[in-house]
């Protein structure tokens, strides 16, 4: 079956780069997407990045994705206190429209 | 615009009520999800609605009952909940269902507590 699999906390200082890790096993993922979800509030889309690309880029956001490897990861620059949330790595795939999350990251930013 | 709401953002009720839940998109997206979401853990897909008919139960007890009234709108009826169904109940919606894949957009949330 799907599995995807992100580690639970990261622990930054304001101004460096975060970066976030994600694995999934279904090889046959066309989109995989990055939701922020702040605590109490429902899930912000980020960012997502299509299976045949290698790296997005969006602002402070890089996405790179090693389809070989069955790798995603998100890359923050410069993070933020308001960056502080859970991280949560999605995949989509073309037998319907059912997202199978990852765990969550959580993302502690420190002042 | 991409804003999914819901109504109420929070709602306590005990096990002999009856309560709904409320989803509204105006994007013109033809599906709509419910998810059911634990502290610290990632949403757990409920129901589906594609085109305003149920494409998907995940075997989810009876005591929840989902209603699509028109395209734009999305209930959640409970009725004769336990404690254990306190939970952050989070709206999705997307262009489609089924045939392409399509992004999801999430909406605010309800956080519920059942006494």
């Amino acid at each position: 079956g799907e599995d995807v699999e992100q580690s639970l906390f990261l622990s930054v200082r304001e101004g460096d780069s975060s970066v976030i890790n994600c694995t999934y096993t279904d090889s046959s993922s066309t989109y995989l997407y990055w939701y922020k979800q702040e605590p109490g509030a429902g899930l912000q889309l980020l960012t997502y990045i299509f299976s045949n690309m290698d790296m997005k880029q969006d602002q402070r956001l890089t996405v790179l994705l090693n389809k070989k490897d069955k790798h995603l990861s998100l890359r923050i620059a410069d993070t933020q206190t308001g960056d502080s949330a859970i991280y949560f790595c999605a995949e989509n795939n073309n037998a319907g429209n059912m997202l199978t999350f990852g765990g969550g990251t959580r993302l502690m930013v420190k002042p | 615009d991409t804003e999914v709401t819901q109504t109420p953002k929070h709602l306590v009720m005990g096990m002999t009520n009856k309560k709904s839940l409320k989803c509204e998109q105006h994007m013109g997206h033809r599906a709509m999800y419910w998810y059911k979401q634990k502290a610290k853990k990632p949403p757990e897909l409920m129901f589906v609605y594609s085109y305003e008919k149920l494409s998907i139960n995940e075997s989810v007890p009876s005591r929840f009952s989902p209603e699509c009234p028109n395209s734009s709108l999305l209930n959640l009826h409970l009725h004769a909940l336990q404690p254990e169904d306190s939970a952050l109940y989070l709206c999705a919606s997307s262009h489609s269902f089924g045939g392409l894949v399509d992004t999801q957009y999430f909406g605010p949330g309800t956080r519920l507590t059942v006494l």
